[in-house]
């Protein structure tokens, strides 16, 4: 079944070090975007790539990095410079094109520094 | 500028009783719209999403909403709610091709 995979499922980090989340999709969808999500905030937009080796910042993309170097994959590197990382975070894919349109979520990484 | 607000932040119902949760945006245009609900720890799940014609929309899980262009709302709505439906709702707009943008949220606890 095609969908979206985030690993992992749980992250710890200590201060001072980068992660990559990962973020995999199968559906053939040219659009893939980084979400942030804090109690009580709802879903921020860090990132989005809508074709390979292209990518735009979001609202809240200090401190994070993203490369699309394949349709599939769409990768979020949580710097040192992001100040407060714990967070959940998920992952999301969509067309660009056609009636089908909606974004398909991950089930998420829960990030916690240590 | 482009929001979303869903007023409620929490909602208790009992099983079985009828359910509103309330969604109101700010778009330039008029937008996609959508609502997504999300279990504890996972991610969001399609509920049901308009983007023109018959104003009243059926999803999934025996969910609808109607959009009401005039009052730039989009309610989610069910007539019976069952336990499982216990969940953070959350409503969101776009257009295809921009971002889009979500709401708060509203939690929803169901009591027997």
């Amino acid at each position: 079944d095609g969908g979206i995979t985030q690993s992992p499922k749980y992250l710890f980090r200590k201060e001072g070090q980068n992660v990559t989340l990962s973020c995999e999709q199968n559906l053939n969808h040219d659009a893939m975007y980084w979400y942030r999500q804090d109690p009580g905030q709802g879903l921020r937009l860090i990132y989005y790539s809508q074709i390979v080796n292209d990518f735009q910042k979001g609202d809240i993309a200090e401190g994070y990095s993203v490369s699309r170097e394949k349709k599939e994959s769409f990768p979020l590197t949580v710097t040192s410079a992001q100040k407060n990382p714990t967070a959940f975070y998920l992952c999301a894919s969509s067309i660009t094109g056609g009636d089908d349109y909606g974004y398909t979520f991950g089930s998420g990484t829960r990030l916690t520094v240590v | 500028a482009q929001s979303v607000t869903q007023p409620d932040i929490h909602i208790t119902v009992s099983e079985g009783a009828s359910l509103e949760l309330r969604c109101n945006y700010s778009y330039g245009a008029t937008p996609y719209l959508f609502w997504y609900v999300q279990s504890p720890g996972q991610g969001l799940q399609l509920l049901l999403k308009y983007f023109s014609g018959d104003t009243l929309v059926q999803g999934i899980k025996g969910f609808e909403a109607e959009f009401k262009r005039s009052q730039s709302s989009f309610n989610l709505r069910k007539p019976s709610v069952h336990w499982s439906d216990a969940a953070e709702y959350f409503c969101a707009v776009g257009r295809r091709g921009n971002q889009f943008y979500f709401g708060t949220g509203t939690s929803l606890t169901v009591i027997p």
